[in-house]
């Protein structure tokens, strides 16, 4: 069964600062990996999806790398804002989403 | 596109009760999910349709658990004989075939 761990589990930074949130998963045999912002009592907002045969994405002050050969996938994000703070989540897929536990993410100002 | 809807947004029951959500994914996506978070933790796969079809179900989904899809558009899962553990946000994703998921704003559930 797909193992999907999530470090840290919390971050707090000061707003501007660079930031990398990592995600690893013990299955290679992958098709996809998302990643995806919670915020609290809400929905998943999907941020960025990787197909297995990319090795990065980017979106305005994301981006997200995977490497399949060791299990990783990082998500960068540039120049913090307050309006960042959310709960960030990677997940794997087969035909499902394998979800790790999240990172929580306060931004302050 | 209206993008994932789901209804109720929030539902409060007795233990016993029997309940029913609603999912109505983004049209023209033929596939459907259902996934359920508890409190901080990541959401937990519970079963998929491919349009009208339900392929997969997780051991999660007991035999108290029912999903439909009828017609391959909105789908509804039930849960007969509510009890406490049930307590979670359900949520619905939609995608096109085997691509990046789109999720719903979830149905929060809680079983008194």
């Amino acid at each position: 069964k797909q193992e999907v761990t999530q470090i840290p589990a919390a971050l707090s930074v000061p707003e501007g600062e660079n930031l990398v949130l990592n995600c690893s998963f013990t299955d290679s045999a992958i098709y996809n990996l998302q990643w995806f912002r919670q915020d609290p009592g809400k929905g998943l907002t999907s941020l960025l999806l990787i197909q297995s045969s990319q090795r990065e994405q980017t979106s305005g002050r994301l981006n997200a790398s995977l490497d399949k050969s060791s299990g990783r996938s990082t998500l960068y994000i540039a120049a913090s804002q307050p309006g960042d703070s959310a709960t960030y989540l990677c997940a794997t897929d087969v035909y499902a989403l394998n979800f790790g536990k999240g990172t929580s993410l306060l931004v302050t100002p | 596109d209206t993008g994932v809807s789901q209804d109720p947004r929030h539902k409060i029951t007795k233990r016993g009760q029997n309940v029913t959500f609603r999912c109505d994914p983004i049209s023209e996506h033929n596939r459907l999910y259902w996934y359920r978070q508890t409190l901080g933790q990541g959401p937990e796969f519970l079963t998929y349709f491919q349009n009208e079809a339900q392929l997969e179900k997780s051991r999660l989904l007991s035999d108290r658990f029912s999903a439909e899809r009828p017609k391959g558009s909105f789908s509804t899962l039930e849960i007969q004989r509510t009890e406490q553990g049930d307590s979670a946000m359900y949520l619905c994703a939609s995608s096109p075939q085997g691509d990046e998921q789109f999720f719903g704003p979830g149905t929060r559930l809680t079983v008194l």
